[in-house]
């Protein structure tokens, strides 16, 4: 399966500022996906994002506050933007495997101050 | 929303069995259900799949009914490490195809 680096592992940031989420994966996928999981909860998924085309957000998501880049089929980032404490939370890229399903980030634990 | 139904916690004590039961009564018949599993807020770990026959690997084995609408996965000899959120998905086997997940299991294994 594909293996997946995503950086940074943690933050800490202030409110109002901005935080960008990058994900590398070893193989060249044509979907990758981004999550958010809230403390205490399920994942929630944000936005589909193929190279090439505008990232599809999920009902709930925009792109003004979640502007996704996926510049080739091995990166793509996200971008946490003027953040409020309600912001914190893990956030999880994945990309799609046809044997396994899903292969998962280990995750971006946020908190916004 | 998702399409599965879940119990919302389980124990099981250590070396026994664990059965986790999963409700899927819409799926339809491309979809494959898959399980897997997220330990203390790790990214979810893949466990296993099927369409409509048994599935056993090295983790667990995987029972779907006849008909389809239900499923069960066992771990057959729970240790502590399998303490975690044990989600049920179905989904198209298509990497197009988006994982939407439930509330999951909290699967507690006790000493």
């Amino acid at each position: 399966s594909a293996v997946i680096s995503q950086k940074p592992s943690r933050d800490i940031c202030q409110r109002g500022t901005s935080l960008t989420i990058q994900c590398q994966v070893d193989s060249q996928v044509t979907m990758m996906f981004w999550y958010r999981q809230q403390p205490g909860q399920s994942l929630t998924l944000i936005a589909t994002a193929n190279q090439g085309s505008e990232a599809t957000y999920e009902s709930g998501f925009v792109i003004d506050k979640f502007p996704i880049s996926r510049p080739n089929l091995t990166f793509s980032t996200l971008t946490v933007s003027n953040m409020s404490p309600e912001d914190s939370s893990i956030y999880l890229c994945s990309v799609a495997d046809e044997n396994y399903g899903y292969t998962f980030g280990s995750g971006t634990r946020l908190t916004v101050v | 929303d998702a399409k599965t139904t879940q119990p919302p916690s389980m124990d099981c004590a250590e070396g026994r069995a664990a059965n986790l039961p999963c409700n899927h009564s819409t799926i339809s018949g491309n979809e494959y259900v898959y399980w897997y599993r997220q330990i203390h807020s790790q990214g979810p770990q893949y466990i296993i799949h099927g369409l409509k026959n048994n599935e056993t690997n090295e983790m667990a084995s995987l029972i779907i009914t006849e008909d389809r609408k239900s499923s069960t996965l066992i771990l057959p000899h729970a240790t502590l490490r399998d303490t975690a959120v044990y989600y049920c998905i179905v989904r198209v086997f298509s990497s197009a195809s988006k994982i939407i997940f439930g509330s999951g299991t909290r699967l507690s294994i006790r000493p």
